[in-house]
């Protein structure tokens, strides 16, 4: 069974903090992503990574920046928090580019 | 750029086969068809997906229509387990980036009731 696990379901922070979402998979996937999920816009993809230390922008990239040093963690950063990131992250790991994508249980954020 | 297009809700008794409409009309060749459910506050579960063909697995069987426009989802036997969104997804190649990498394209999905 794939396992992608996320470092927090809630998290509260303060607009202009750093934020760090972690996610994990354990099953030696190549690509990783992050979705955001917000209530009528559906799941928006931000950035993956089809190797370590590679990284490419979805549709959604402004306001964040996104780190893989190693092959079974994806990091995704908020440099400076703002109101309107308040959403549910979503992390998804493939085999391939071209495979199944498996997710995380996500992490509800909200930026006071 | 939604690419499907399901109904809002629907409900299903338990024990019933559910059979979960999606239209993908522009749909284009070499693109995959995917369903995801997604049970309240946690991250989607892959169901299953196809291309051209009927597919089925432990979970659903997935039925696409010969011109590939739409598709349907089937629960056979729906448990009250089974209330969830349900998401027609179509999976494109990406644009401008690195060849041979694919997004997911969601939908606002369909929530699924099942009735005791």
């Amino acid at each position: 069974d794939v396992k992608v696990t996320q470092s927090s379901r809630y998290l509260v922070k303060r607009t202009g903090e750093k934020v760090f979402l972690e996610c994990v998979q354990d099953m030696d996937h190549e690509n990783m992503f992050w979705y955001r999920q917000d209530p009528g816009l559906g799941l928006r993809l931000i950035y993956f990574s089809y190797d370590v230390k590679m990284k490419e922008k979805g549709d959604i990239p402004e306001g964040y920046s996104v780190s893989r040093e190693k092959k079974e963690r994806f990091s995704l950063i908020l440099e400076s928090a703002s109101t309107n990131q308040t959403s549910m992250y979503l992390c998804a790991s493939s085999l391939g580019r071209q495979e199944t994508q498996y997710f995380g249980p996500g992490t509800r954020l909200l930026v006071l | 750029d939604a690419k499907t297009t399901q109904p809002p809700s629907m409900d299903c008794a338990e024990g019933r086969a559910a059979n979960l409409p999606c239209n993908h009309s522009t749909i284009s060749g070499n693109e995959y068809v995917y369903w995801y459910r997604q049970i309240h506050s946690q991250g989607p579960q892959y169901i299953i997906h196809g291309l051209k063909n009927n597919e089925t697995n432990e979970m659903a069987s997935l039925i696409i229509t010969e011109d590939r426009k739409s598709s349907t989802l089937i629960l056979p036997h729906a448990t009250l387990r089974d209330t969830a969104v349900y998401y027609c997804i179509v999976r494109v190649a990406q644009v401008g980036v690195t060849s041979g990498t694919y997004k997911y394209i969601f939908g606002t999905g369909t929530r699924l009731k099942v009735l005791a």
